[in-house]
């Protein structure tokens, strides 16, 4: 069935400093989604990609969806410590939704 | 609008006794889905509706597990009889579009089964 791989799934960030974190899915995607979770909060929606090499921007975020749609990334630049969270991206295919096992981003302030 | 609303935010009960967990999605949402989230297995789908049937519960673990959705404003999530590996957060949430578009998760019930 359909996997969807996220890395790394811990990520340290020094306040300030950019970070990137991948997904990849082991069929190609009709759409991926990215959602957020603050710690004791649930998860919400921030951005779906649904184009071939599409790239978004909100504010500090990247979000960008490979030319195979089969992986995609979300980079964050000047860490602050309101982006302290988890990131899962969820990749569609065939009516169904599948979750990445998210990033969880922490920072040093 | 309130957003997905679920009951109870929190549920502590002891092994061997039903649990039922309550969801109510936004307005006008054609799907509501059930997921389990866990250190260990992270976010699982267990189960989504589409106009109140359900259309996928190959998420969910077992048949202590079931759910339902009389209406188009309520769903439940029923656990009989409860185990402690069931313990997790519980989330529901509801969309107008499936999984191929925005889900809006409601805050999810802790449930701990000792």
């Amino acid at each position: 069935g359909q996997q969807v791989m996220q890395i790394p799934q811990y990520q340290h960030v020094q306040e300030g400093e950019d970070f990137t974190t991948y997904c990849n899915s082991s069929t190609t995607l009709s759409n991926i989604q990215w959602y957020k979770q603050r710690p004791g909060g649930h998860p919400v929606f921030l951005i779906q990609l649904v184009k071939s090499g599409e790239v978004k921007k909100q504010k500090r975020l990247t979000f960008q969806f490979g030319e195979a749609k089969k992986n995609s990334s979300l980079h964050i630049t000047a860490t602050q410590t309101t982006d302290v969270g988890t990131y899962f991206c969820a990749g569609y295919n065939d009516y169904k939704l599948s979750f990445g096992a998210g990033t969880t981003v922490t920072v040093r302030a | 609008d309130a957003g997905v609303i679920q009951s109870p935010r929190h549920e502590v009960t002891e092994m061997g006794q039903e649990v039922t967990l309550r969801c109510k999605p936004i307005s006008g949402h054609d799907y509501l889905f059930w997921y389990r989230q866990t250190m260990m297995r992270g976010l699982e789908l267990l189960i989504y509706f589409n106009n109140n049937v359900p259309i996928d519960d190959s998420g969910m673990p077992e048949d202590r597990f079931s759910a339902k959705m009389p209406n188009a404003s309520f769903s439940t999530l029923k656990i009989q009889p409860s185990e402690p590996r069931d313990s997790a957060v519980y989330f529901c949430a509801s969309s107008y579009s499936g999984g191929a578009g925005e889900q809006f998760f409601g805050p999810g019930t802790r449930l701990t089964v000792l």
